[in-house]
């Protein structure tokens, strides 16, 4: 049963660029939720997408981005980077419905920006 | 809104101990809260979940605890071993959205 993945692992990219980041479902999900957690910090929640849509969405400026495609996997974007981006991103996947009760969190991936 | 944080941001134990890690949170809406643990370069992984209207919930070698009282939630770990080294986050859960705080990093020496 494969879990939840995400790509790149690690990722550099300088300010002012444009990023944009993968997730892929744990199977059987159909929901996903993107968290970005600064070094020392907790997950802080940017965004959850279900049936191709933005649901709700955290404290985060319009920069940040994203899509859900019909296969359930997302993508994160976040154009315009600033240092404060850098950060560890995380999914998570969880099975339909409004709620976001047992989350399943993938690997993350590293931002560094420059 | 939410908010959820924790007393310790450290706490170390010895092999064979109980550890406990306390956690409050302010919001009474929430509807259950989790418990996550996160090993260096690694998501969150969950550990057990107690919802709102329960005081306690027992897992494998491990207890939540919540006191809705005080706004307080505990988790026991028996027996702590050195693989449950790791930072652990308590999460708020409500509609669509975990809250969670900063984390308690938990430290098991031999």
């Amino acid at each position: 049963d494969a879990g939840v993945t995400q790509s790149p692992t690690h990722l550099i990219k300088t300010r002012g660029q444009q990023v944009t980041l993968r997730c892929s479902p744990k199977s059987g999900h159909d929901t996903v939720s993107w968290y970005q957690q600064a070094l020392g910090q907790g997950p802080q929640f940017i965004f959850q997408y279900y049936e191709e849509e933005e649901r709700q969405r955290g404290n985060f400026p319009d920069r940040f981005s994203g899509h859900q495609f019909p296969n359930y996997s997302s993508e994160l974007n976040v154009n315009a980077l600033l240092l404060g981006d850098s950060a560890l991103y995380l999914c998570a996947s969880s099975l339909g419905g409004f709620s976001s009760y047992e989350q399943y969190f993938g690997p993350g991936t590293r931002l560094t920006v420059t | 809104g939410e908010s959820v944080g924790l007393h310790l941001p450290t706490l170390s134990v010895q092999e064979g101990d109980n550890s406990i890690i306390n956690c409050a949170y302010s919001n009474s809406a929430s509807d259950y809260f989790i418990w996550y643990k996160q090993e260096s370069g690694k998501g969150p992984q969950f550990i057990i979940d107690i919802r709102s209207n329960m005081d306690k919930r027992q897992g494998q070698r491990v207890t939540v605890l919540l006191n809705k009282t005080v706004k307080h939630l505990s988790l026991q770990i028996a027996a702590t071993q050195p693989g449950d080294s790791a930072v652990y986050f308590c999460a708020g859960g409500g509609y669509s959205t975990l809250t969670f705080g900063k984390g308690t990093m938990l430290l098991v020496s031999p």
